[in-house]
């Protein structure tokens, strides 16, 4: 069945090292993938998308890397700070031409140790 | 911009009653999603609204329902409930394109006692 799971369920880093989340997704016809992050107490919020098209994605301290052939996602968050620290989510939309449907992945929590 | 709202934030209701929730998305977005949220699934798709039709449907019991309305705010309502139902519901507003970015609302969370 349609699932994305992520490797971790948590991440413990120092403050100023970088943190890498991993995903895997299983629909090899999904062609866009979102990561989100939740505090607690929040909805999900945006962080970097990528479509299948690409391999890697570039924002704000955050890279976003996609490999087609094993089907795995990876967001890389450089010099990682205490305001970093919540749930990471990966989603995939399976049917990017005309649906909202996401899938999500289990989430991983990132704690960073001052 | 305006985010996504939703209300009311905190809801507590007993089994076998109902409870309707509402969400207005962000100005311009056309297309509402729904979500569900427990420690023990984590988020599952209710369904999608686009222009007043639903689109897609995730796997739930009919006793979640929902509808969208002409200036495209959405509520959902759930009957006869469980305690399984306690969860964060959360909705999510996009342009309704496909492949694109959802936002989401801050969720209304739900206790079934």
């Amino acid at each position: 069945g349609e699932s994305v799971g992520l490797h971790l369920p948590t991440l413990s880093v120092q403050e100023g090292d970088n943190s890498i989340i991993n995903c895997a997704y299983s629909n090899s016809a999904s062609d866009y993938f979102i990561w989100y992050k939740q505090e607690s107490g929040k909805g999900p919020q945006f962080i970097i998308d990528i479509r299948s098209n690409m391999d890697k994605r570039q924002g704000q301290r955050v890279t976003d890397l996609l490999n087609k052939t094993v089907k795995h996602l990876s967001l890389q968050i450089a010099a990682t700070q205490p305001g970093d620290s919540a749930v990471y989510f990966c989603a995939e939309n399976p049917h990017s031409g005309n649906t909202g449907k996401l899938i999500f992945g289990q989430g991983t929590t990132l704690q960073v140790k001052p | 911009k305006a985010g996504v709202t939703q209300t009311p934030r905190y809801l507590i209701k007993t089994r076998g009653q109902q409870v309707t929730l509402s969400c207005s998305p962000i100005s311009g977005h056309r297309s509402v999603s729904w979500y569900q949220q427990t420690p023990g699934q984590g988020l599952q798709f209710l369904f999608e609204y686009f222009s007043e039709t639903q689109r897609n449907k995730g796997n739930f019991p009919g006793r979640f329902s929902g509808r969208q309305f002409s200036n495209s705010r959405s509520e959902m309502n759930v009957s006869t409930l469980e305690l399984g139902d306690s969860a964060l519901y959360l909705c999510a507003s996009s342009m309704g394109h496909g492949g694109e970015t959802q936002y989401f609302g801050p969720g209304t969370r739900l206790l079934v006692l």
